[in-house]
């Protein structure tokens, strides 16, 4: 059965510091794969996503993601966080018929600490 | 556009009485999905549909819950009676076939008490 792991539930980077936030899963085919940003009080707004070709992927707000095959990661990168990147970041993978249902990780909480 | 709209943004009630969560989504999206957030659970799917119909509802916790689409820019999630466990944030997405994309409206908190 397809299913995201993200290892870490909360992370604390200095302002000004670089980000990385995991994501493996688990998926037999080629993976369609998305990271989501909900900030407090919030809806979830779709970041980034991979369907194919290159494997690094620009999203909004300066995130890139690298989808690794080998290693079944996704993991979000960020050079450089600002205090408003604080909010909780999900991945998820895009399994079954085309179009139809997420599954997501159980997210990584961001605090940015000054 | 003005992205995936649901109604009410909050919504407390007594135990026992029934609830109606409404949404409207994005014009000309195909699918429209019913997730439920808690801490404990994390973020499930509840239904979703393709096209106003009904495509999997394994999600649904049991027979207290119900959806319906009845067209394309609306639908409601509907628990009846309503009980304390059912306190969530609820979320409607829609999204444009073939794509996995979904949009995401803010969610309606529920506090059942």
């Amino acid at each position: 059965a397809q299913s995201v792991t993200q290892p870490d539930i909360h992370i604390t980077v200095s302002e000004g510091a670089s980000l990385e936030l995991r994501c493996n899963y688990s998926y037999g085919a080629t993976p369609y794969l998305f990271w989501y940003v909900q900030s407090p009080g919030q809806g979830l707004q779709l970041l980034l996503k991979y369907f194919s070709g290159d494997t690094l992927v620009q999203g909004i707000k300066g995130f890139e993601a690298e989808f690794k095959r080998s290693q079944s990661s996704f993991n979000l990168r960020k050079p450089s966080v600002h205090w408003s990147d604080a909010a909780e970041y999900f991945c998820a993978v895009g399994a079954g018929q085309a179009g139809t249902a997420l599954i997501f990780g159980k997210g990584t909480t961001l605090s940015v600490s000054s | 556009d003005a992205g995936v709209i649901q109604s009410p943004r909050h919504e407390v009630t007594e135990m026992g009485q029934e609830v109606t969560l409404r949404c409207k989504p994005i014009s000309g999206h195909d699918y429209l999905f019913w997730y439920r957030q808690t801490m404990m659970r994390g973020l499930e799917l509840l239904i979703y549909f393709n096209n106003n119909v009904p495509i999997d509802d394994s999600g649904m916790p049991e027979d207290r819950f119900s959806a319906k689409m009845p067209n394309a820019s609306f639908s409601t999630l509907k628990i009846q009676p309503s009980e304390p466990r059912d306190s969530a944030v609820y979320f409607c997405a829609s999204g444009r076939g073939f794509t996995y994309e979904q949009y995401f409206g803010p969610g309606t908190r529920l506090t059942v008490t």
